[in-house]
């Protein structure tokens, strides 16, 4: 089966470019969750969806960032402007509420603003 | 509110050494309790879990017990490989919550 599948793997960008990072969660799953990882402050939660709605955004940083999830397939995380204060490595994460929430992670992007 | 502590890294042991990496927890009810290991370059993937109190998670050779007196769910390993070189999260999860709350992360370090 495959797995969480995320894109781009790495993105390097200038300092107010648009961001877009992609995902795909694993099928039959209805829980979407995006991470954001850093050195400084570890694991954060960013939002989560549950059958494509979002749930919880209170992790979103700031208005920069928004994400979306247009069908059950695909869920997409978008940083406009972007700023060098946003490199980090961004998971994707997906569920499907059994097993006591657990929860199976995509590889990653790592994104880099100059 | 629900929180996860767990002992600070790195961990530096030689190989077939025994590992315990601490982790207590802080939640009202009953949580699931998870350890996650993230490798090098990877995201996070599940490593073993336990649904309820006295429940013991185990997987390639790693154990942990879900102790509800103790609010602890420690990681142990009767003898590290270099190849168990990760940094291994403690993360607890509540039903119909279903926001799941990881620790810190531990950096484990397994010389030769």
């Amino acid at each position: 089966d495959a797995g969480v599948i995320q894109s781009p793997r790495h993105e390097v960008t200038e300092m107010g470019q648009e961001v877009t990072l992609r995902c795909k969660p694993i099928s039959g799953h209805d829980y979407l969750f995006w991470y954001r990882q850093t050195m400084m402050r570890g694991l954060e939660l960013l939002i989560y969806f549950n059958n494509n709605v979002p749930i919880d955004d209170s992790g979103m940083p700031e208005d920069r960032f928004s994400a979306k999830m247009p069908n059950a397939s695909f869920s997409t995380l978008k940083i406009q402007p972007s700023e060098p204060r946003d490199s980090a490595v961004y998971f994707c994460a997906s569920s499907n509420g059994t097993g006591g929430y657990e929860q199976y992670f995509g590889p990653g992007t790592r994104l880099t603003v100059t | 509110g629900n929180s996860v502590t767990q002992m600070e890294g790195p961990v530096t042991l030689s190989e077939e050494a025994f590992l315990t990496i601490n982790c207590t927890y802080t939640a009202t009810g009953y949580p699931s309790l998870f350890w996650y290991v993230q490798y090098p370059g990877e995201g996070l993937q599940l490593l073993l879990k336990a649904t309820k109190a006295d429940d013991k998670g185990s997987n390639k050779g790693f154990e942990a017990t879900y102790r509800k007196e103790t609010t602890s769910f420690h990681l142990e390993k009767g003898s590290v490989q270099v190849s168990d070189s990760a940094v291994y999260f403690c993360a607890l999860s509540r039903s119909g919550g279903f926001k799941t709350i990881f620790g810190a992360g531990t950096r484990l370090f397994v010389k030769a």
